[in-house]
């Protein structure tokens, strides 16, 4: 049990263009989703919290308007990295907040978005 | 705002020995957790151990153990009789407790210790 799945897992897109990554908790409810980035070799850096049914909460630094997200169900959330550049490209990896005494989260795979 | 630290960018130890991974953080909350996750070139995190702030008592998995020193905040990690499949990228992690208060309760990482496994 308690698994995140992510799609896509790798995408490559021209500079200026938008995409979109789905998280999805496969076999529970997550009223609660984050978003992290990870740059070669370096930590996660948590950008968002999303929440079903309501606006993210976006960490300081994080344009909200270049990152959208939308939490449209208990099991989906999505990040849509609009007008992509180069810079944008990372590996972003979603967790979702399964309910419990531990309200542990578990992790996506990641998806490897690169920006020609 | 919380910051979680580990020192060692690179740690290398024999099969079948013991090391020790360092972590520490900085926090004003009194509830908190602390994690240990392994990342490996798959990047799948995984959990390897958790433990609870208000637990005196060092969390244990199997091969894996933790020392946590509160007064300290400190969080090392010991993995005993490593093994190959060790071999990984190993985050610290704070999240504050979501309901000692308001605020998200996202994970907050140290850089990552690289582990290295000499056969």
């Amino acid at each position: 049990g308690a698994v995140v799945s992510q799609h896509p897992s790798r995408v490559i897109c021209k500079s200026g263009t938008s995409v979109k990554i789905e998280c999805r908790s496969l076999d529970f409810q997550a009223t609660t989703m984050f978003w992290y980035r990870q740059f070669p070799k370096k930590s996660l850096m948590l950008m968002a919290t999303s929440n079903e049914g309501s606006k993210a909460t976006y960490e300081q630094g994080v344009e909200k308007d270049k990152f959208l997200i939308n939490h449209a169900s208990l099991t989906l959330s999505t990040l849509t990295v609009t007008s992509a550049h180069p810079e944008d490209s990372s590996f972003y990896i979603c967790s979702a907040r399964r309910q419990s005494s531990y309200n542990e989260q578990f992790f996506g795979p990641g998806t490897r978005l690169t920006v020609l | 705002a919380q910051t979680v630290t580990q020192s060692q960018p690179e740690m290398s130890v024999q099969e079948a020995e013991t090391v020790t991974l360092s972590c520490t953080y900085d926090t004003s909350e009194s509830d908190y957790y602390l994690f240990w996750y392994k990342q490996p070139p798959s990047r799948q995190m995984i959990l390897v151990i958790r433990q609870e702030a208000y637990k005196q008592q060092n969390a244990t998995e199997n091969r894996f153990s933790v020392n946590f020193q509160k007064a300290a905040k400190s969080f090392s990690l010991k993995i005993s009789d490593s093994q190959l499949g060790d071999a990984a990228m190993y985050f610290c992690a704070y999240r504050r407790d979501m309901y000692s208060g308001g605020g998200a309760d996202g994970l907050t990482f140290g850089k990552g210790t690289h582990l290295i496994i000499q056969p």
